[in-house]
């Protein structure tokens, strides 16, 4: 059902930047907020970005959001071992019956 | 600070209801919508609904109706049904504390629990 279209994959050298993107349409990244979660191999999603750029207390600043019309990016800048992960966007979508809506999920490996 | 356990039978037979139960501590229930998000062995996240503290739910369309979530904040207990599962309904099952803007501006999940697996066989 996944309308938030994320790459399979992004790799990176410690300390590297790494660029993941979002892709949605006007109906969910257009018209809400873009949220980013990130999931640690075995463990429970964890909230990294709300709000389409504001981390929450406890995140590194290393990582940041951004969102420009139905497309959003998560950076993280210096990476760091720790940060192998997935990560899913995900946003409101006002269709006919609205639902909240994950993105395909993007797998995060250090090199 | 506030923590979310889930709870369930583990193993349900095709075509039988699904019943999960998560339990809040350290917290309030009030002014939250109280969520559960499901994830298929290897696969991505899906979120099924939530419950707000009055007892207002949303579910996902495209679970086509099957889904049942209520509230006890008396308890501290929000509960999900889900009939007729079948084996695409194996999963693991989080419970999830999301906040909501007023203007429905911004929503997003700020707290889970750690998960429970569920599996139809």
């Amino acid at each position: 059902q996944s309308v938030l279209t994320q790459p399979p994959s992004a790799s990176g050298t410690p300390g590297q930047r790494v660029t993941i993107s979002c892709s949605g349409s006007n109906s969910n990244m257009g018209a809400n907020t873009v949220t980013w979660y990130q999931q640690l191999p075995g463990t429970a999603p964890k909230l990294l970005i709300y709000s389409n750029d504001q981390r929450p207390s406890g995140v590194p600043d290393r990582f940041s959001g951004s969102k420009s019309g139905t497309s959003a990016s998560l950076a993280i800048s210096g990476l760091q071992s720790e940060d192998e992960a997935d990560y899913y966007c995900a946003a409101w979508d006002d269709s006919l019956n609205s639902f909240y809506v994950f993105g395909t999920g993007t797998k995060v490996t250090v090199l | 600070q506030v923590q979310l356990q889930e709870s369930g039978p583990g193993l349900v037979r095709p075509s039988e209801t699904l019943s999960l139960t998560c339990t809040v501590s350290g917290g309030s229930m009030s002014s939250y919508y109280w969520s559960w998000i499901r994830q298929p062995p290897g696969k991505g996240l899906e979120w099924i609904g939530y419950v707000y503290d009055s007892g207002y739910t949303k579910d996902n369309p495209s679970l086509q109706s099957r889904v049942s979530i209520s509230i006890d904040t008396s308890n501290k207990q929000f509960s999900l049904r889900l009939n007729s599962v079948t084996t695409a309904d194996t999963a693991v099952y989080y419970c999830a504390r999301a906040i909501s803007g007023n203007a429905g501006d911004y929503f997003y999940m700020d707290v889970w629990g750690k998960g429970t697996t569920l599996t139809v066989s």
